[in-house]
């Protein structure tokens, strides 16, 4: 079985630009979770989709955004880039299931973004 | 408050020895998971071990256990005979019931095995 794919890898932008991070779940799994991931603030939650709705979303500016299409692949977008903004975006699937305490969340290989 | 502490930036641990990795929760949910991610330095994350709150004996998978001590709040990683492949960036992470399929994570322990 394949893993969680991200596209692309390696990202540079500038200030002010727009970016869009996708992320292609395991087959099969129907949630899609995003987290940033940076030296000074660690692992943070940023949203969670499941069968193409929103379901969880943690505590990023509305700048932040995502969709899941009907595949359960998500992509994420961010506007108006900030250089703190520079991190890596990991992108992890689960089967979705609520209240399955154990259900393990597979990372991909996270795409870093670069804003200069 | 943070809900999962890890207070051990850095470790470093001999080769074919055994290595603790210390964390830490604060919980109000009756109900919680607690899991270990391996992060190398190409990224990605690597799902080691699984405790939930209600199991009554310590995880184990393969080379790893996971010493949990509900009472204290602790779900410590032990690496026994440590290789090489094991330097990485070790996460602790906490899913509870009532916040759905988010995952809490520590800061995480840099771990570096010595020759």
């Amino acid at each position: 079985k394949a893993g969680v794919t991200q596209t692309p890898r390696y990202l540079i932008k500038t200030r002010g630009q727009q970016v869009t991070l996708s992320c292609s779940p395991i087959s099969g799994h129907r949630s899609v979770s995003w987290y940033q991931q940076t030296p000074g603030q660690g692992l943070q939650f940023l949203f969670e989709y499941f069968s193409e709705t929103q379901r969880n979303k943690g505590n990023f500016p509305g700048r932040f955004s995502g969709r899941q299409f009907s595949n359960s692949r998500s992509e994420m977008n961010v506007s108006t880039l900030e250089l703190g903004d520079s991190a890596l975006y990991l992108c992890a699937s689960s089967l979705g299931g609520r209240g399955r305490l154990g259900e393990t969340q597979y990372f991909g290989p996270g795409t870093r973004l670069l804003v200069l | 408050a943070q809900k999962i502490t890890q207070t051990q930036p850095g470790m470093f641990v001999q080769e074919k020895e055994a290595v603790t990795l210390d964390c830490t929760y604060d919980t109000s949910d009756p109900s919680y998971g607690l899991f270990w991610y391996k992060q190398p330095s190409s990224g990605e994350m690597i799902f080691l071990i699984y405790q939930g709150s209600y199991d009554q004996q310590n995880a184990t998978e393969g080379r790893y256990s996971l010493n949990f001590q509900k009472a204290r709040k602790s779900a410590n990683l032990v690496i026994s005979a440590s290789q090489l492949g094991d330097s990485a960036m070790y996460f602790c992470a906490m899913r509870e019931t009532n916040t759905g399929n988010q995952f809490y994570f520590g800061t995480g322990t840099s771990l570096t095995v010595i020759p």
